[in-house]
C-alpha cells in the first residue's frame, strides 16, 4: 500500500464548475501538506501549503486537511481552462527531518471551455 | 516562475553510461532535494543536501549520488544507467520551512 493515495482521474469538468481533488494517507507523522500544479512537461508549481488540520483559502483555491481521517482536499472554484493540469498532493513529516516530500500519483484535470 | 534552474533540459544516454544533471537553487535557499518522476507518476524522493552534506536519502541505489556546492547549487550523478532510469529529474530548493520550490526538470531518456 502506498503512503499517499490519489485518484488519478482523468477528471473533466465544464468551465465555472467547482472541482474537488482528494488524497488519503497512512503515515500519521505527516504534518505539512501541499498541493502542486504541474503542466505538461514542466516542473511542479506550489499552489497551497498548510500545516496540521484546518482550512486555508487563496483566491479560488481552498485546501482542507483532516488529520483525524488522514484526508486532504483541494477545492477550485470557478474553474478555468487554464486550470487544466495535473494536480499533485504532497506531504512531509516533522520540521527537523530531511523535509522529504511524499507525493500522490497526481490527478489529471481538464476544464472544458 | 521559481528561481530554480536546471540543465540540461533534455538528455539522451545509452544504457551503462553515466550522466550528470545540474541545479541552481533559488536565492536564499540552502537546501536542495532531487526527485525522479516517471511518466504518469508523482515525484519520488532521491536525496536532499543541506550545507553541502547529504541530509536524507530515499530508496535509490548508491549509483545515484550527488553534490552540493558552497553556493548551494547541486549536481545529481547517475552511474551505470538502466532503461528504468528514463524519467523527469526534478530539483527543488527550500529554506528553513517545509515548502519546496521545483525547477523545470531534466528529461532523461536511456536507450
Amino acid at each position: 500500500q502506498k503512503e499517499v493515495e490519489q485518484d488519478p482521474g482523468p477528471l473533466s469538468v465544464p468551465e465555472g464548475a467547482i472541482v474537488s481533488l482528494n488524497c488519503t494517507y497512512s503515515n500519521s507523522a505527516f504534518q505539512y501538506f501541499m498541493w502542486y500544479r504541474q503542466y505538461s512537461r514542466k516542473g511542479p508549481e506550489l499552489l497551497m501549503y498548510t500545516y496540521s488540520s484546518g482550512n486555508k483559502e487563496d483566491g479560488r483555491f481552498t485546501a482542507q486537511v483532516d488529520k483525524s481521517s488522514k484526508y486532504i482536499s483541494l477545492f477550485i472554484r470557478d474553474s478555468q481552462p487554464s486550470d487544466s493540469a495535473t494536480y499533485l498532493c504532497a506531504m512531509s513529516a516533522t520540521y527537523r527531518s530531511a523535509r522529504q516530500l511524499t507525493f500522490g500519483s497526481g490527478t489529471q484535470l481538464t476544464v472544458l471551455p | 516562475e521559481t528561481g530554480v534552474t536546471q540543465s540540461p533540459t533534455h538528455l539522451i544516454k545509452t544504457r551503462g553510461q553515466q550522466v550528470t544533471l545540474r541545479c541552481s537553487s533559488q536565492s536564499g535557499h540552502n537546501t536542495v532535494s532531487w526527485y525522479q518522476q516517471a511518466l504518469g507518476q508523482g515525484p519520488q524522493f532521491i536525496f536532499q543536501y543541506y550545507r553541502e552534506e547529504e541530509n536524507g536519502r530515499g530508496n535509490f541505489p548508491p549509483r545515484f549520488s550527488g553534490l552540493q556546492f558552497p553556493n548551494y547549487s547541486s549536481e545529481l550523478n547517475v552511474n551505470a544507467l538502466e532503461l528504468d532510469d528514463s524519467a523527469l529529474y526534478l530539483c527543488a530548493s527550500s529554506s528553513a520551512v517545509a515548502e519546496q520550490y521545483f525547477g523545470p526538470g531534466t528529461r532523461l531518456t536511456v536507450t
